[in-house]
């Protein structure tokens, strides 16, 4: 089955404890890219990735990290989170950055930093 | 700028009632494309649609259709025959060959549709 992992699905963690999200594609999508969403201020891209070894910033990228060394997966990375990263995370793919194909979206990770 | 705008924060209808949500874009893009997601209460973020700037036909699936309108900049969604199953956040989103070569999705508010029984 086509789909986009994530993993975890839900996460309570402390501040300052360095934590991975981690985003797995099975489509051989090039394109694969984080969101938030938080209440009132909707979803917004944290980083994004054309193809592998080529990362960029999306909206807001502060605190985060990504890598993608592998055409599948696209971990997000929070050295030392802080509460005002509580929110719930979406990796999505895509088939390719050429044009607008849709984007599959992984079933969410709920972070609560405390 | 590229915007998305829902201005329906949230919509509440009795069941088998048709229900409309609005969607209005802006861009100075010629060449865009604009999106229907769903999410339910289980979270996850559905996609329903895509519709490039070049073509206006209006779609239809089942009981879900989408118009769009390149004079009003609108891509609004009818639902027909409501069901309680169909309660969810829509999201009406926009890209376009500016941003990030079209994959980058710039996304309205939502609407959270409330369908009652």
């Amino acid at each position: 089955e086509a789909q986009v992992t994530q993993n975890p699905r839900y996460l309570i963690t402390v501040t300052g404890k360095k934590l991975t999200v981690t985003c797995s594609q099975n489509m051989n999508h090039e394109y694969m890219s984080w969101y938030r969403q938080d209440p009132g201020l909707g979803l917004r891209q944290i980083y994004y990735s054309m193809n592998v070894e080529v990362t960029d910033k999306g909206d807001v990228p502060e605190g985060y990290k990504v890598s993608r060394k592998e055409k599948r997966n696209f971990p997000l990375i929070l050295e030392s989170p802080s509460p005002n990263q509580t929110s719930l995370y979406f990796c999505a793919s895509s088939l390719s950055s050429g044009g607008a194909y849709e984007q599959y979206f992984g079933p969410g990770t709920r972070l609560t930093v405390t | 700028a590229q915007k998305v705008t829902q201005a329906q924060t949230e919509i509440s209808v009795v069941e088998k009632e048709d229900v409309t949500l609005d969607c209005v874009y802006e861009t100075r893009d010629t060449t865009y494309y604009l999106f229907w997601y769903k999410q339910p209460p289980s979270g996850e973020l559905v996609f329903l649609i895509r519709r490039n700037s070049f073509d206006e036909q209006n779609e239809i699936s089942g009981r879900y259709s989408w118009n769009f309108q390149k004079s009003t900049s609108s891509f609004n969604f009818t639902i027909t025959a409501s069901q309680v199953v169909d309660s969810a956040v829509y999201f009406c989103a926009l890209t376009s060959l500016q941003i990030q070569g079209a994959q980058k999705l710039v996304f309205g508010q939502g609407t959270r549709l409330t369908i009652n029984p």
